[in-house]
């Protein structure tokens, strides 16, 4: 059965460092997305994005963060100088259809994110 | 705003039934999902129920949803030790972008 996948499974930076979480989404996808959730906290929304570009965003996502799709696999999301704030898991989806009609989302295992 | 609360642990005996609830704030809201995250797994839509529905029943799943008082719940009949979980209640609106507002999710630990 097709599945979202993630890389790394657990990252370790530094404050201040760039750091790129990386996922596979289903290949027949569309949409993906980006959420994360704080240790104890709920999941939050990041960003979707569809069509090479971002199609909504939540406040989190400041100028700190990018999403990328390099390639026809890859989509990652980029942190440029990291916060001790940006330590929790983050997980990837992804869907075939969007804001039209109703979606499920496929999750990803989530990237754990520590910031020292 | 949207905010969507749950409690944060469950304890159940294996065979007995377990109902996690959840409380939303956004009568608008369209579909009500819940989803479960195993350990080490990504969260997986486990049901879901249009707000035009009062219930919904899916083999030893029951989703009961009372619009008046924004309140769902989800019960596991015959509690097994593979459904030691964390559960996520969320919800989305038609018209909006379907993404969905989560709750920070309920650890079901079932013991023998």
């Amino acid at each position: 059965e097709p599945e979202v996948t993630q890389t790394p499974s657990h990252q370790v930076t530094q404050m201040g460092q760039e750091v790129i979480l990386r996922c596979v989404p289903i290949s027949n996808h569309l949409y993906f997305y980006w959420y994360r959730q704080i240790l104890g906290q709920k999941v939050e929304f990041l960003v979707s994005f569809y069509n090479n570009e971002i199609s909504e965003k939540s406040e989190i996502f400041d100028d700190q963060f990018s999403v990328e799709r390099p390639d026809g696999s890859n989509f990652t999301l980029k942190i440029r100088s990291t916060k001790l704030e940006d330590s929790a898991m983050y997980f990837c989806a992804s869907s075939l259809a969007g804001e039209s009609s109703y979606n499920e989302q496929f999750f990803g295992p989530g990237t754990r994110l520590t910031v020292l | 705003g949207e905010d969507v609360e749950q409690s944060l642990f469950l304890s159940v005996r294996e065979g007995d039934s377990s109902v996690i609830n959840c409380t939303y704030t956004d009568s608008s809201s369209t579909y009500l999902y819940w989803y479960k995250q195993e350990p080490g797994a990504g969260l997986q839509l486990l049901t879901y129920i249009f707000s035009n529905m009062d219930m919904k029943q899916d083999q030893r799943l029951t989703v009961l949803l009372n619009k008046k008082d924004k309140h769902l719940s989800l019960r596991i009949a015959d509690t097994q030790t593979g459904d030691s979980a964390i559960y996520f209640c969320a919800e989305a609106k038609r018209g909006g972008s379907y993404i969905p507002t989560f709750g920070r999710g309920t650890s079901l630990i079932v013991h023998p």
